[in-house]
């Protein structure tokens, strides 16, 4: 079982949808982070809160808006999204930035 | 301009035999590196890391060896096992603790 659970698995939406994904982790670790891996690429950081404060953004475009409400989860609000944002997106946590990050299996998005 | 490079994008590898898999990186500030394995329809899974203060780490059936003036680093497994077979990624660790990824390689482990 892992440590981490990320939710929806799988995401279909149109690009006017507004729809979140959710990350929970049960590790007790202070620091969450948002990834992007599209095919054939590296995973990408998109966002990380440490602390439940964000701590960086990577330049990432407004329509992709992280929140962390607790130390225990974070959730990636999604809206007017476009086919290029199809992509497997993985939740990590770690106990301090500095820690190895354990992820979920990732919510794997398409958008029509 | 991608700072961790993964050029081998698979390998097949007998049971028993030796695999390795290379990780190049071009940034000399990277202080820390990670592999990860990941299983289809998983998320990544920690295997191993080493701190660039060292040249070598093991754990069980893994060794991970750094080459500092080389930017390399690479993972051995032996013996390799069926149940290996799977993408590995390296990850280089900046002074932000912002974790960047190689593209991948994927491993195959034939009975």
């Amino acid at each position: 079982e892992t440590g981490v659970t990320q939710t929806p698995r799988h995401l279909v939406m149109g690009m006017t949808n507004k729809k979140s994904l959710k990350c929970e982790q049960h590790l007790g670790h202070n620091a969450m982070y948002w990834y992007k891996q599209s095919a054939k690429k590296p995973l990408e950081l998109m966002f990380v809160y440490s602390l439940e404060e964000r701590v960086e953004n990577n330049s990432v475009p407004s329509r992709f808006s992280p929140e962390c409400p607790n130390s225990s989860h974070l959730f990636l609000h999604l809206h007017t999204l476009q086919p290029e944002d199809s992509a497997l997106y993985l939740c990590a946590s770690s106990l301090g930035r500095n820690q190895p990050q354990h992820f979920g299996d990732g919510t794997r998005l398409s958008i029509l | 301009d991608q700072q961790v490079k993964q050029n081998s994008p698979s390998l097949s590898v007998q049971e028993g035999r030796i695999s390795i898999l290379n990780c190049d990186y071009t940034n000399s500030m990277f202080d820390y590196f990670l592999w990860y394995k990941k299983y289809p329809a998983e998320g990544p899974t920690f295997l191993i890391s080493i701190s660039s203060i060292k040249d070598k780490n093991e754990d069980g059936r893994f060794t991970v060896f750094l080459n500092k003036s080389a930017k390399h680093l690479s993972l051995h497994i032996v013996p390799s096992q069926p149940g290996d077979s799977a993408v590995y990624f390296c990850a280089a660790r900046g002074n932000t603790g912002k974790l960047i990824f190689g593209q991948g390689t994927t491993l195959q482990v034939k009975p």
